[in-house]
């Protein structure tokens, strides 16, 4: 079946633009995340939607940051005002459901982010 | 300190070789563990749970010590198709919903 997708798959932009990234979960995933992964650095968790529930935004890096997922499907991060320091590859991954050891995140391929 | 300390390697072995990873993590109250494999460009892929009685799946054997807070990863007779990057991930007491990944070890399997 048909795995996450992301897109785009690369995006350059402009310091001072802002960007919209979308994500694809696996369908009937009720778990969704986004996590960045900068140059000689590990993942880096950002955000989680379970369900209905408030999401954890406890990794956003500053109020620049933001996502939605909307009926509980397709995600989109977006990035306001960019900086050279928010390029990176963004990658998001889905779940069956939150929580667990046996909980599997599928990660999509990754928007890579170029900011000039 | 980072909350999961890996060597980033490289590793580079012939093939056939046995090879060993380790992995620490600062959360003593940390949930779950995994190993994730990581090709050069390509998102990551869980390659194996890791449980306080060691697991074991065809080459590879995962161990976690809980009271040193330390993971282990090896590979027996290592192939070409082994090399890639291997990042050690825990997941916070209360739930894995939010996956905390190591850098990762760089392993380089050589003819």
């Amino acid at each position: 079946g048909a795995g996450v997708s992301q897109s785009p798959s690369n995006k350059v932009t402009e310091k001072g633009k802002d960007v919209e990234l979308r994500c694809d979960p696996i369908s009937g995933h009720t778990a969704l995340y986004w996590y960045r992964q900068s140059l000689g650095q590990g993942l880096e968790f950002l955000i989680y939607f379970q369900g209905n529930s408030a999401p954890d935004k406890s990794g956003l890096p500053s109020d620049r940051f933001s996502a939605e997922r909307t009926g509980g499907s397709v995600s989109t991060l977006t990035i306001q005002r960019t900086q050279q320091e928010d390029s990176a590859v963004y990658l998001c991954a889905s779940s069956l459901r939150g929580g667990g050891a046996t909980n599997e995140q599928f990660f999509g391929p990754g928007t890579r982010l170029t900011v000039l | 300190r980072k909350e999961v300390e890996q060597d980033p390697g490289p590793f580079n072995v012939p093939e056939g070789a046995t090879v060993a990873f380790n992995c620490t993590y600062s959360n003593s109250a940390s949930q779950s563990f995994f190993w994730y494999r990581q090709d050069c460009r390509k998102e990551p892929k869980l390659l194996m749970s890791v449980y306080s009685s060691g697991n074991e799946d065809g080459r590879f054997t995962a161990q976690l010590n809980r009271a040193s807070q330390y993971i282990s990863l090896l590979i027996r007779d290592s192939k070409l198709s082994d090399s890639a990057t291997y990042l050690c991930v825990v997941t916070p007491q209360g739930g894995g919903n939010k996956l905390t990944f190591g850098t990762g070890t760089q392993l380089k399997v050589e003819l």
